[in-house]
């Protein structure tokens, strides 16, 4: 069975500072991992997702994530925090045929 | 734009009475999903289907059924609603590259409440 942990159900960053949110999973098979964001009273946004190939991942927004195989870690980071950051975020895994299987998010507040 | 829509986008109902939230996509995929969200649960899997009349169960299935008569459509029913199951849900699609490489895209929601 496959599972996501998310640590910290909120982060707190001041506009401009690095953004780290942390995902650890567990996969007894080679994951697909993805990020995925959520504004308020919205669906969830494709933010950023690895498959096979170069561990460091790029998405929109200017964030990006390393798959740390060694560590089973699928970190998100930005280098500056922007107000429009403020959202939810949600770390997924599956491993191609079965259903995602998401963690319980962690809530980013960007402070002016 | 994955092209999926819900439909109630919020709905207010009394334990008991039946309810079905609509899941209406356009762009013929094959997987659709129904999940729910609630707060320190992040998202759960209700139910899915891989295609016309093929569904199953997912991780909270119990009180919900689903039906998926054509490709476009995928219906959730509550048949007798509990306050249990006041929470946003979300359907999903999912498409699927060359290399077997499942991605989500996921409507805007619906939020049920059960009084």
């Amino acid at each position: 069975a496959q599972s996501v942990t998310q640590l910290g159900s909120h982060v707190s960053v001041s506009e401009g500072a690095l953004v780290l949110l942390r995902c650890n999973y567990s996969s007894s098979v080679p994951p697909y991992l993805f990020w995925y964001v959520q504004y308020p009273n919205q669906g969830l946004q494709l933010l950023l997702k690895y498959t096979t190939g170069a561990t460091l991942v790029k998405g929109i927004n200017g964030f990006e994530a390393e798959f740390k195989k060694s560590e089973t870690s699928f970190h998100l980071t930005k280098p500056s925090a922007h107000m429009s950051d403020a959202a939810e975020y949600f770390c997924a895994v599956n491993s191609g045929n079965t259903p995602l299987v998401f963690g319980k998010g962690t809530r980013l507040s960007v402070i002016a | 734009d994955a092209g999926i829509t819900q439909s109630p986008r919020h709905k207010v109902t009394e334990t008991g009475t039946p309810v079905t939230l609509r899941c209406h996509q356009t762009e013929n995929h094959r997987y659709m999903y129904w999940y729910r969200q609630d707060p320190g649960h992040g998202l759960r899997l209700i139910h899915y289907s891989y295609g016309v009349k093929d569904t199953d169960k997912g991780e909270v299935s119990d009180g919900y059924s689903v039906s998926r008569s054509k490709t476009e459509d995928f219906l959730l029913t509550l048949e007798s609603a509990t306050s249990s199951q006041t929470s946003v849900y979300f359907c999903a699609i999912s498409e699927r590259n060359s290399g077997g490489v499942e991605t989500q895209y996921f409507g805007p929601g619906t939020r049920l409440l059960v009084l």
